[in-house]
């Protein structure tokens, strides 16, 4: 079964909206990684969020963890079309970060 | 800095098959693993590997071996292959089990 579970599967949105994507997990977690995938390739990091940390920020992206309710979201503010991608949210599982478990991931769809 | 690269890009097997799939990193990162991507799903854990000579497995290792004879190196190896291993195949690396960094993948089916 996998940890994170994003939601919603799919989002589209015009250029220059915010985009929000949701993810939830279940069990206790060291850290939350954001990470993108472009059609065919491999996946890129975007974000790491620690389990004692509340928000951070990079560029245009903005991440919120909530241990209480094992929950992370990611905004991308002032969307591109080249944002269009699936992201992906990924914990270590509570597994000393040996593991990384992944989400089925948002498509995100950003229209010119 | 080649980051992490995949060998091959493309494989078509038949089923019974065996082969091997290479991962290389020059980022001198201790933890390596191998994920598997089928449609329409997040990445599964095959196997990962902490360091030189180590492997352990991941979610779904079943007909799947490792091995990390050289840091830089992990290899993935199907014995008899299965259509049910039709699939695109990653292999990513840390330093210490953070940000992780990811090759090209490698697309292979089974007929």
């Amino acid at each position: 079964s996998q940890q994170g579970e994003e939601d919603p599967q799919a989002l589209s949105i015009q250029e220059g909206e915010n985009a929000t994507m949701n993810c939830s997990y279940k069990t206790s977690i060291n850290n939350l990684q954001w990470y993108r995938q472009n059609s065919g390739r491999g996946l890129v990091h975007l974000i790491l969020i620690r389990s004692n940390e509340r928000e951070k920020h990079s560029g245009r992206l903005r991440v919120t963890l909530d241990t209480s309710k094992k929950s992370s979201s990611l905004l991308i503010t002032a969307s591109r079309a080249a944002d269009t991608a699936s992201y992906f949210c990924a914990t270590d599982a509570d597994t000393g970060g040996f593991k990384t478990i992944f989400g089925a991931g948002t498509r995100l769809f950003v229209k010119a | 800095n080649a980051g992490v690269t995949q060998t091959p890009k493309f494989r078509v097997l038949k089923t019974g098959q065996s082969m091997t799939l290479l991962c290389a990193q020059d980022m001198n990162h201790e933890y390596m693993y191998w994920y598997r991507q089928d449609p329409g799903m997040g990445l599964r854990l095959i196997h990962y590997s902490v360091g030189e000579g180590t492997t352990a497995k991941g979610e779904v290792p079943d007909g799947y071996n490792v091995s990390r004879l050289k840091k830089q190196n992990f290899l993935l190896g199907l014995e008899s292959a299965a259509p049910s291993q039709t699939s695109v195949y990653f292999c990513a690396s840390s330093y210490f089990g953070d940000e992780q960094f990811f090759g090209p993948g490698t697309r292979l089916t089974v007929l």
